[in-house]
């Protein structure tokens, strides 16, 4: 597709279970960024990878979150041990490297901890 | 650190009306890029535009305009004539370059509009 794709869509999940949320970012695009949207925080930025680069992990708000970008293309933003408060959308996006350009995002995962 | 502010929680207005959103920013970097990016109920964000620190030059996008004022730090967005389609929650961004990551966007926490027929 021409768009960052997010899978899934929605996820509900237990209260300590491990989850994988999964974004395929525009082809060519070498920047990918996670970020967070959640009621009580709006829009949180988690984690950035540009490249070959180490990611600037500096959002993620515990070590129970984790993310790797493989291949340089498709990423995935892991959280261990879920807990209520994780529950929000969780948005990818990406741009082009080299200038500080448009991000394009994704549709998002919508995720429950219950 | 980078901060933006959306003073405005929530606007209302009837079709046909003019809205201006605020928007207030933060940062020791000289160097910076500012975004507004709009929500609909869809939930997908879109990218209206971007700013440079060093282009003070206000922009007019159809309905769309963008005024730009260094010395007070803000980076306002006015709909003119507001249609339906224009109910959404729009945000303000901003991306250092020295002090944050390049292209790293800190985020208003945004403004509902909503637009009554």
């Amino acid at each position: 597709g021409a768009g960052v794709s997010q899978s899934p869509s929605n996820k509900v999940t237990e209260k300590g279970k491990d989850v994988e949320l999964r974004c395929d970012p525009i082809s060519g695009h070498t920047a990918l960024y996670w970020y967070r949207q959640s009621l009580g925080q709006g829009l949180e930025f988690l984690i950035y990878f540009q490249g070959n680069s180490a990611p600037d992990k500096s959002g993620l708000p515990s070590d129970r979150f984790s993310a790797e970008r493989t291949g340089g293309s498709v990423s995935t933003l892991t959280i261990q041990r879920t807990q209520q408060e994780d529950s929000a959308v969780y948005l990818c996006a990406s741009s082009l490297a080299g200038s500080v350009s448009e991000q394009f995002f994704g549709p998002g995962t919508r995720l429950t901890v219950l | 650190a980078q901060k933006v502010t959306q003073a405005q929680t929530e606007i209302s207005v009837v079709e046909k009306e003019d809205v201006t959103l605020d928007c207030v920013y933060e940062t020791r970097d000289t160097t910076y890029y500012l975004f507004w990016y709009k929500q609909p109920p869809s939930g997908e964000l879109v990218f209206l535009i971007r700013r440079n620190s060093f282009d003070e030059q206000n922009e007019i996008s159809g309905r769309y305009s963008w005024n730009f004022q260094k010395s007070t730090s803000s980076f306002n967005f006015t709909i003119t004539a507001s249609q339906v389609v224009d109910s959404a929650v729009y945000f303000c961004a901003l991306s250092a370059t020295v002090t944050d990551s390049w292209g790293k966007l800190q985020f208003g926490a945004g403004t509902q509009v909503v637009v009554t027929p």
